[in-house]
C-alpha cells in the first residue's frame, strides 16, 4: 500500500496568517493527489484534486502544488472558518489511502 | 442539489452483520463511481470500498472477504453488506460520490452513519 504522511500533525495560527501543510507519499503518485478539509462532526469537503486543481466553490486562498512524492497545501490569509483538520489522499492506486491529517488550531 | 443519505448503522455484536444503504439524489447516479469511507472515533479517514471506473468492485485489504459493495441504479442506492464484524470496524461510515467516472476523488459525502461493534 502507498503510505501517506503529513506534517505537521497540528499547528497553531492566527487569522490572516499564511500556512503551508505538507504531505508525502511513500512512492511516486504523479499528480494523483487530493486535499480535503474536515470540521468536527462533519463530513470531509474536497478542496484540491489532481494536486493543484481547485475544486468548484472552494475559495481562491487555497492552493495546492506538488508532483511525485511531495505535495503542499497553502492557505493564504487564514480565515476563521479555515480552522479544521486537513487530510491528503492518493488516488494513484488501490487502496486509496489518506494521510493522518493536520489539525489547524486558532492561536 | 446532490444529496447522499446513509442509513442502516447501529450497534451489533462481534461476528454479526449489518447492511448500510446510501440513497442518492440530485445527479445521474449510474454515471458516477461511488465509495464507502469510514472514520473510527477520533481517528482519520480510511477508504473501505468502491466501484472502479470500469464498474468493478474494489476493497481495502482490511475488509476484503467480509464486506460487499453493491449498487442498484434503478433505486439510486449504494449498499455495503458488512459481515464478520469486529470492534475494529467501529466507525462512522460515509458514502461518497466520485468527481467523475474514476473512483476518486470524492466531491460529495453523506452525513455518515455510525456502526458500533460491541458485546
Amino acid at each position: 500500500d502507498i503510505q501517506m504522511t503529513q506534517s505537521p500533525s497540528s499547528l497553531s495560527a492566527s487569522v490572516g496568517d499564511r500556512v503551508t501543510l505538507t504531505c508525502r507519499a511513500s512512492q511516486s503518485i504523479n499528480i494523483y493527489f487530493n486535499w480535503y478539509q474536515q470540521k468536527p462532526g462533519k463530513a470531509p469537503n474536497l478542496l484540491i484534486h489532481g494536486a493543484s486543481n481547485l475544486h468548484s466553490g472552494v475559495p481562491s486562498r487555497f492552493s495546492g502544488s506538488g508532483f511525485g512524492t511531495n505535495f503542499t497545501l497553502t492557505i493564504n490569509s487564514l480565515q476563521p472558518e479555515d480552522f479544521a483538520t486537513y487530510y491528503c489522499q492518493q488516488s494513484y492506486r488501490v487502496p486509496f489511502t489518506f494521510g493522518p491529517g493536520t489539525k489547524v488550531h486558532i492561536k | 442539489e446532490v444529496q447522499l443519505l446513509e442509513s442502516g448503522g447501529g450497534l451489533v455484536q462481534p461476528g454479526g452483520s449489518l447492511r448500510l444503504s446510501c440513497a442518492a439524489s440530485g445527479f445521474s447516479f449510474s454515471d458516477y463511481a461511488m465509495s464507502w469511507v469510514r472514520q473510527a472515533p477520533g481517528k482519520g479517514l480510511e477508504w473501505v470500498s468502491g466501484f472502479s471506473g470500469s464498474g468493478a468492485t474494489i476493497y481495502a485489504d482490511s475488509v476484503k472477504g467480509r464486506f460487499t459493495i453493491s449498487r442498484d441504479n434503478s433505486k439510486n442506492t449504494l449498499y455495503l453488506q458488512m459481515d464478520s464484524l469486529s470492534a475494529d470496524d467501529t466507525a462512522v461510515y460515509y458514502c461518497a460520490k466520485a468527481l467523475s467516472v474514476l473512483t476518486v476523488p470524492f466531491d460529495y459525502w453523506g452525513q455518515g452513519t455510525l456502526v458500533s461493534v460491541s458485546s
